[in-house]
């Protein structure tokens, strides 16, 4: 167990529609990355929010987005779905202070099904 | 895109070391090698890393060649538990920076 969590375990939604997943860091990381991951592939990365503010994003169009709150849960918000948006998202918590610890914690993930 | 390259399949018997290998022959000077595994339908979970020397913890061995152009995770006795995707990543800053995943291999422990 990481200590990250995210909701909801699993979605269902329709083209076109717009989706939120959650996701509460380990405590005392202020560090977030979301990830989507299709179906036999590696996770890819998304976009990665520290303090409060975006921090780097790969190649997702703009209708993906994110927020960070101050206690550094985080959103990722999905508008205008596409059948290929079907995927497991994850998130990630990280403390970039830390010299023991240099890596990611994942979540468990959601999983994304677009209909 | 990936910069690692990892068979795609292996097996283990039950008991037995676990030799995953990982070639990555454009890694930069300050490149540390990561290694996750994702046990079916949960998130990654990190195994170990390292930037030059070899280096142990509880779950595992990571040997890097002197040349730092492949690494090999090893697994001392492999369980079923331990059947999982395994990825090879390489990266500055793991905590800091994204993780670029390839495919990795599946790891499958036989009885």
């Amino acid at each position: 167990e990481t200590g990250v969590t995210q909701s909801p375990t699993h979605l269902i939604k329709t083209r076109g529609q717009q989706v939120t997943l959650r996701c509460s860091s380990q405590s005392g990381h202020n560090t977030v990355s979301w990830y989507q991951q299709a179906l036999g592939q590696g996770p890819q990365f998304i976009f990665q929010y520290y303090r409060e503010e975006e921090n780097g994003r790969g190649n997702f169009p703009p209708r993906f987005s994110g927020l960070q709150f101050p206690n550094y849960s985080s959103e990722l918000n999905v508008n205008a779905l596409e059948l290929d948006d079907s995927a497991l998202y994850l998130c990630a918590s990280s403390d970039p202070i830390s010299q023991s610890t240099d890596t990611q914690y994942f979540g468990p993930g959601t999983r994304l099904t677009v209909l | 895109d990936a910069k690692t390259t990892q068979p795609p399949s292996m097996d283990c018997a039950e008991g037995r070391a676990a030799n995953l290998p990982c070639n990555h022959s454009t890694i930069s000077g300050n490149e540390y090698v990561y290694w996750y595994r994702q046990i079916h339908s949960q998130g990654p979970q990190y195994i170990i890393h390292g930037l030059k020397n070899n280096e142990t913890n509880e779950m595992a061995s990571l040997i890097i060649t002197e040349d730092r152009k492949s690494s090999t995770l090893i697994l001392p006795h492999a369980t079923l538990r331990d059947t999982a995707v395994y990825y090879c990543i390489v990266g500055y800053g793991g905590a800091t920076n994204k993780l670029i995943f390839g495919t990795g291999t599946l790891l499958a422990v036989q009885p």
